[in-house]
């Protein structure tokens, strides 16, 4: 079984231009986590869907990041423009829809983000 | 709110040297915690877990334990190797539906 497969690994760009991550998840997953790791610092939670709806975005540090789940499959986050305080790693994580919260979060491998 | 601190690195040990990295937490309720790894070049991978106090995890010599008097979910092993060395990340869920919270990471480099 595939595990959790992110897009691109890594990504360079400059201040201003636009990039899309894609992430897809453990399949049959209704769950699925975005997170982000800026260099030294901890994981932070980006958002939650559920199938295809957003379940918790409470995370997204402003309307620069667009995340969406088309049917409820793979999952692409978007932003723009970045801006310099972006660069990091994106995680990408899946659920299934039982486990609860004490249940094992399968993660990828990260998309790395710079921008120059 | 919600919050996990574990002990800064990066922490460098010489092979089968006893390992502790120290993690606490401050939740609201009764959290389920983690231990997460990272491997060079690979994503997160859950190492370990307990889901209630006292409860203890382990998994490849790896060991933490629940402690709810102190609020800690230290991680231990008797003796580390050099395929350990990677990062590891603390980490509590608080409820059902909701995401991880994790720490900040701990490195772990060890040497031959």
């Amino acid at each position: 079984e595939a595990g959790v497969t992110q897009f691109p690994s890594h990504s360079v760009i400059e201040k201003g231009q636009t990039v899309t991550l894609r992430c897809d998840p453990i399949s049959g997953h209704d769950n699925l986590y975005w997170y982000r790791r800026v260099m030294g610092k901890e994981i932070k939670f980006l958002l939650h869907f559920v199938k295809e709806s957003k379940q918790d975005e409470s995370g997204m540090p402003n309307n620069r990041f667009l995340a969406e789940r088309t049917g409820g499959t793979y999952s692409t986050l978007k932003v723009q423009p970045a801006e310099l305080e972006d660069s990091g790693v994106y995680f990408c994580a899946s659920s299934p829809a039982t486990g609860g919260f004490t249940g094992e979060l399968f993660f990828g491998e990260g998309s790395r983000l710079t921008v120059l | 709110g919600n919050s996990v601190t574990q002990m800064e690195g990066p922490v460098t040990l010489s092979e089968e040297a006893f390992l502790t990295i120290n993690c606490t937490y401050t939740a609201t309720g009764y959290p389920s915690l983690f231990w997460y790894v990272q491997y060079p070049g690979e994503g997160l991978q859950l190492l370990l877990k307990a889901t209630k106090a006292d409860d203890k995890g382990s998994n490849k010599g790896f060991e933490a334990t629940y402690r709810k008097e102190t609020t800690s979910f230290h991680l231990e092993k008797g003796s580390v190797q050099v395929s350990d060395s990677a990062v590891y990340f603390c980490a509590l869920r608080y409820q059902a539906g909701t995401a991880l919270i994790f720490g900040k990471g701990t490195t772990l480099s060890v040497s031959s």
